[in-house]
């Protein structure tokens, strides 16, 4: 079974800072995808970025990247430029390559509050 | 504008009370899912349903179950609610295939019961 860990519960950023938020899996697979998605308070879960195991480079989305090392089995989100609209709970996923299912498992996520 | 309703914010119910979450998308997806959000431990998935009538346990599917008799619509069913069934009730759909499918989200029901 795939487990992923997010370690940090809390984060805060000033508003125009960089701040990177912490995700590490477990797994045996070599075929995956990672997903960070974003809860804002009282509102829908929406997608922030994804990642393919199997690519080498980076995800980027405008001011969201990502540090995927996959022997390490690490995969943070960097927050560039934060904004007040940033402020939400983020949530770190893991899903299989194999199957057709597309079902994700989840950390337990990290409440990142942007402050002026 | 991609859209996963469900069909209520906020439900209080009574012990051993039947309780319906309705969840119905409008993207012709094949997939959907039931989670529940509870503080310090995420998402936990419920059951997930990849065809009409099918349906397959998810990690805590105890207590639970869910019926898909349409293509847009997931039900899950607490047949006798239980105190520890008090959570945020979070539906999901994906597209069918091996891709990273990006799962779209409702608004959550947040269930307690009394």
């Amino acid at each position: 079974a795939q487990t992923v860990t997010q370690s940090q519960p809390e984060m805060s950023v000033q508003e125009a800072e960089t701040v990177t938020l912490s995700c590490t899996y477990d797994t045996s697979e070599n075929n995956y995808y990672l997903f960070w998605y974003k809860q804002p308070p009282s509102r829908q879960m929406i997608l922030v970025i994804r990642q393919e195991a199997y690519k080498q480079q980076n995800a980027t989305e405008n001011r969201f990247s990502v540090n995927f090392q996959k022997a390490a089995k690490s995969f943070s989100l960097k927050i560039s430029d934060s904004q007040l609209g940033d402020t939400a709970m983020y949530f770190c996923a893991f899903m299989r390559g194999a199957g057709t299912a597309s079902k994700l498992t989840f950390g337990t996520g990290t409440r990142l509050q942007v402050t002026l | 504008d991609v859209k996963v309703t469900q069909s209520s914010r906020y439900l209080v119910k009574r012990t051993g009370e039947k309780v319906f979450l309705e969840c119905v998308q409008d993207m012709d997806h094949e997939n959907m899912f039931w989670y529940r959000q509870d503080p310090g431990l995420g998402l936990r998935l419920i059951y997930f349903s990849y065809d009409v009538k099918m349906k397959e346990k998810g990690d805590i599917p105890e207590g639970y179950s869910v019926s898909r008799e349409k293509k847009e619509r997931f039900s899950l069913i607490l047949e006798s609610a239980s105190t520890n069934q008090t959570s945020m009730y979070l539906c999901a759909s994906s597209a069918w295939g091996g891709g990273p499918y990006e799962q779209y989200f409702g608004p959550g029901t947040r269930l307690t019961v009394t």
